[in-house]
């Protein structure tokens, strides 16, 4: 089974700073890398999907990108939000049966 | 579309008990999954379903049960409710499970044994 690292596990920074954190995963047999955004009370909600090496999305303040030979992808935010508290997910194909297996994810704590 | 939709959004069983808890996606997807999160553990896939009539296990089956008679629905069975099963329950669903779409979540269910 898949082993998918995050860190850190939480985070607490004053809103307008920007902020990252990281996803780590096997780099053999990739196939793709999620990234979910999970408000308290919610449900994860889609992000990013990723595929390819050196491939980097941009959604607003957020944007990510993706190392397959090394096996890491970064999120970035900038100018943190307190609407950007969440739990931030990260999740990887075991394959193209397309199982997910999530990280515990990075508990974001943005301050007014 | 209302997406993904579960019942109940709260439960409380017996140990021992039985119960169905309900998932529905209007969206045609082929795959769909069964997912529970626990504190400190991250979401951990319980079953899984890549269309209609076929289902597999995950990575904590065992206590569930799961079929898939139509497009749109996908139950998750408890069998004999123990309190190792209280935990949150989300059912997810993506277009496709050959492709690496991204995945759609209910609302989840908050389920206690006692």
């Amino acid at each position: 089974i898949l082993n998918v690292e995050q860190s850190p596990q939480s985070l607490h920074v004053q809103e307008g700073d920007s902020t990252n954190f990281t996803c780590s995963f096997p780099s053999s047999n990739f196939y793709a890398l999620h990234w979910y955004r999970w408000e308290t009370a919610k449900s994860p909600e889609a992000l990013f999907v990723m595929t390819l090496n050196g491939d980097e999305k941009k959604k607003g303040r957020i944007s990510a990108t993706l190392n397959t030979k090394e096996g890491y992808s970064y999120l970035y935010i900038k100018g943190s939000q307190p609407e950007d508290s969440a739990t931030y997910l990260c999740a990887c194909h075991g394959g193209s049966q397309g199982n997910l297996i999530f990280g515990k994810g990075t508990k974001l704590s943005v301050k007014p | 579309n209302a997406g993904v939709t579960q019942t109940p959004k709260f439960q409380v069983l017996k140990t021992g008990q039985s119960m169905t808890l309900q998932c529905a996606q209007d969206m045609n997807h082929e795959y769909m999954s069964w997912y529970r999160q626990d504190p400190g553990m991250g979401l951990r896939l319980i079953h899984y379903s890549v269309g209609a009539g076929i289902t597999d296990q995950g990575e904590v089956p065992n206590g569930y049960n799961v079929s898939r008679s139509t497009t749109e629905d996908f139950p998750l069975r408890l069998l004999s409710a123990a309190p190792s099963q209280t935990s949150v329950y989300f059912c997810a669903s993506s277009f496709t499970a050959s492709s690496p779409y991204e995945q759609y979540f209910g609302p989840g269910t908050r389920l206690t044994v006692t």
